[in-house]
């Protein structure tokens, strides 16, 4: 059944404004991941978290793996419009190949 | 392209009938997996093929679903006598390390 909760369920924001949503877990994930989806299109990986406690950024996104290892947040700074989509946070039990744990998504929506 | 690529992109059945879809991994990627996400849903894991060995198959909900890989390419995910509940977007990803690339996913709609 599904592991991680992910909250909001969704956003309505103005352009930018900062955005903060996270993803928990009642079990230990050595990876965590953050995948965006477009409508129409395939989730595309945004960060890749692999220690505990990690604080990574790509451009104005920023995540960071919580040192329990079982949560972790995504912040966007000064959103856009093309950042409107659906987040999902995603877990790995190991390094490598193998199926992920998708959360439930965060639909972020922004208000004109 | 160097994309995942999945066929058809829609696809409208009957229920009770059998359907087939595709996905053509990017070249080189050992790994490809099959996920299930359903309308304002995260993605559900169906099955899983690494190389030869053999497929991981715990996420298929029924026997009704099955899904083979040729040669360790091209990927064919079949649902036989399709009941309404399958209605889906049926998404495809392939990865040589951790990162899974995802297809754009085939949309099914069983009436």
């Amino acid at each position: 059944g599904q592991q991680l909760n992910q909250s909001p369920q969704s956003m309505f924001i103005q352009e930018g404004e900062d955005v903060s949503m996270n993803c928990t877990s009642s079990s230990i994930f050595n990876t965590w991941l953050w995948y965006k989806q477009d409508p129409g299109e395939g989730p595309v990986l945004l960060i890749a978290l692999y220690k505990a406690g990690e604080l990574t950024s790509n451009g104005r996104l920023t995540a960071q793996f919580g040192i329990t290892r079982k949560d972790s947040f995504l912040n966007i700074s000064a959103s856009i419009p093309s950042d409107v989509g659906i987040y999902f946070c995603a877990v790995l039990s190991n390094f490598g190949n193998e199926k992920l744990t998708f959360g439930t998504g965060t639909r972020l929506t922004i208000i004109p | 392209g160097a994309g995942v690529s999945q066929s058809p992109s829609n696809k409208v059945t009957e229920k009770g009938k059998d359907v087939e879809l595709r996905c053509d991994p990017i070249s080189g990627h050992t790994a490809l997996y099959w996920y299930r996400q359903s309308l304002g849903q995260g993605l559900e894991f169906l099955i899983y093929f690494q190389g030869n060995s053999a497929p991981d198959k715990s996420g298929l909900p029924s026997d009704r679903f099955s899904a083979e890989r040729t040669g360790g390419s091209v990927s064919t995910l079949t649902i036989q006598r399709t009941q309404q509940e399958d209605s889906a977007v049926y998404l495809c990803a392939s990865s040589v390390l951790e990162t899974q690339y995802f297809g754009p996913g085939t949309r099914l709609l069983v009436l």
